[in-house]
């Protein structure tokens, strides 16, 4: 099993409706995580993080984690045309080395 | 702003040749990688530092070689480029602690051609 897995999508919604993006993790992870955005042809960025079970929210974006069950999802409320992406969720692996890894990313469109 | 940076971001290159890619920051982190990511598909752990003289392997084997001498710099170098190298090579650092933010460098888009 991969430390961190996503829906590879792709993920279709209409503009103004909630983009739900979903990642399950492994216990081989540290208990904080990561979302990043990268748009086509440019590096990730970073949009949200999470340490804590529970919800944290930052304007249109709602990171979600649920240590019991072992995911961590995004939402994007009235998702809009800019929010057109590809979200990768991360961790920090903790068992052996330490390193950054990475889900294989959801391809998010926005339709108008 | 992230001050994470790298060179060239355009390079195509002839079979063979022996190539370097330029990674340095200068916010002081510990840790650094290299990530391999070809078009629309996911990010590739290729190998990543926790700081002066100490590098590791990632997930993805990789024929590249790295370094890191100082804190700031860690290049990626191929001996011997391949049409098969020819893919994106992002270079990303953090701090030393889990759960801290990794900033990204603009990328070395690579042909071998």
């Amino acid at each position: 099993q991969k430390e961190v897995e996503q829906n590879s999508g792709p993920l279709s919604v209409p503009e103004g409706a909630i983009a739900s993006l979903n990642c399950t993790y492994s216990d081989r992870v540290s208990q904080s995580f990561f979302w990043y955005r990268q748009y086509s042809g440019k590096s990730p960025e970073l949009i949200m993080s999470i340490y804590s079970n529970g919800d944290k929210e930052d304007g249109r974006f709602t990171a979600q984690l649920n240590k019991a069950s072992q995911y961590v999802s995004l939402l994007i409320r009235d998702s809009q045309p800019s929010d057109s992406a590809t979200y990768l969720c991360a961790a920090d692996v903790i068992q052996g080395a330490q390193k950054l890894v990475f889900g294989q990313g959801t391809r998010l469109t926005i339709n108008p | 702003e992230a001050d994470i940076y790298q060179t060239p971001r355009y390079l195509v290159i002839g079979t063979g040749k022996k190539i370097t890619l330029e990674c340095s920051q200068t916010m002081g982190h510990d840790k650094m990688y290299w990530y391999q990511q070809d078009p629309g598909m996911e990010l590739h752990l290729i190998h990543y530092s926790y700081g002066v003289n100490s590098t590791e392997k990632g997930d993805l084997s990789s024929e590249s070689t790295v370094s890191r001498i100082r804190t700031e710099h860690f290049p990626l170098t191929l001996e011997s480029a391949r049409p098969s190298h020819t893919s994106q090579y992002l270079c990303a650092s953090s701090e030393y602690d889990w759960g801290t933010e990794a900033f990204f460098g603009q990328g070395t888009r690579l042909t071998v051609v």
